[in-house]
């Protein structure tokens, strides 16, 4: 039983159309997070959702929507696609302490055409 | 700001080989440290982490030890194999900050 599924697993699209990739955990965390990491491997944290909160937005365009209908759940809409944002996505959860595990998704590759 | 910086790859080894990845970080509180790893096409998953300083975490045959006075979390294995060959990121956190700090990563290569 997958931990942290996110789907889809691939996702091409043409510049200016819009998004969503879904996220779901049944570890019962707290705290989910998006991250992004570009083609050099290079994580960054995007967003950090807390019981459905919004605890981090780092900086990130506002064409970027989370949305978290429950604390299971955080799904990212996209809109307006550029090539820039073409790089693989992943989904996170913990129970949101400074030392707790995250457990990821296995990512989403979008690639902006 | 907190930061993590790990030294650049790819490392490449042969099977049986010593590994070091250096890892040393930035940060104004006292973080947790990890190791996580990302095996080809798939997400990133813990390998080992450190909570307090001289703590060392374990785990597969991996190593690292939280140095606070060199601020330094480097990851060590006595003898690879081929099935390790992936990518090494340290990360830090902080209590009260829920995210992840990343460094850039580390790719290692194993060959028989």
């Amino acid at each position: 039983d997958t931990a942290v599924s996110q789907t889809p697993k691939y996702l091409v699209t043409q510049m200016g159309n819009d998004k969503s990739i879904k996220c779901e955990q049944n570890l019962g965390h707290d705290t989910m997070y998006w991250y992004k990491q570009d083609s050099k491997k290079f994580l960054k944290i995007m967003f950090s959702y807390n019981n459905k909160e919004l605890i981090i937005n780092e900086t990130v365009p506002n064409r970027f929507s989370p949305k978290s209908p429950d604390k299971a759940h955080l799904n990212l809409h996209i809109n307006s696609l550029e090539l820039g944002d073409s790089a693989v996505y992943f989904c996170a959860s913990s129970q949101g302490t400074g030392d707790s595990e995250a457990f990821f998704g296995q990512g989403t590759r979008l690639t902006v055409v | 700001g907190n930061s993590v910086t790990q030294m650049e790859g790819p490392v490449t080894l042969s099977e049986e080989a010593f590994l070091t990845i250096n890892c040393t970080y930035t940060a104004t509180g006292y973080p947790s440290l990890f190791w996580y790893v990302q095996y080809p096409g798939e997400g990133l998953q813990l390998l080992l982490k450190a909570t307090k300083a001289d703590d060392k975490g374990s785990n597969k045959g991996f190593e690292a030890t939280y140095r606070k006075e060199t601020t330094s979390f480097h990851l060590e294995k006595g003898s690879v194999q081929v099935s390790d060959s992936a990518v090494y990121f340290c990360a830090l956190s902080e209590l009260g900050f829920q995210k992840l700090v990343f460094g850039t990563g580390t790719r290692l290569l194993v060959s028989p």
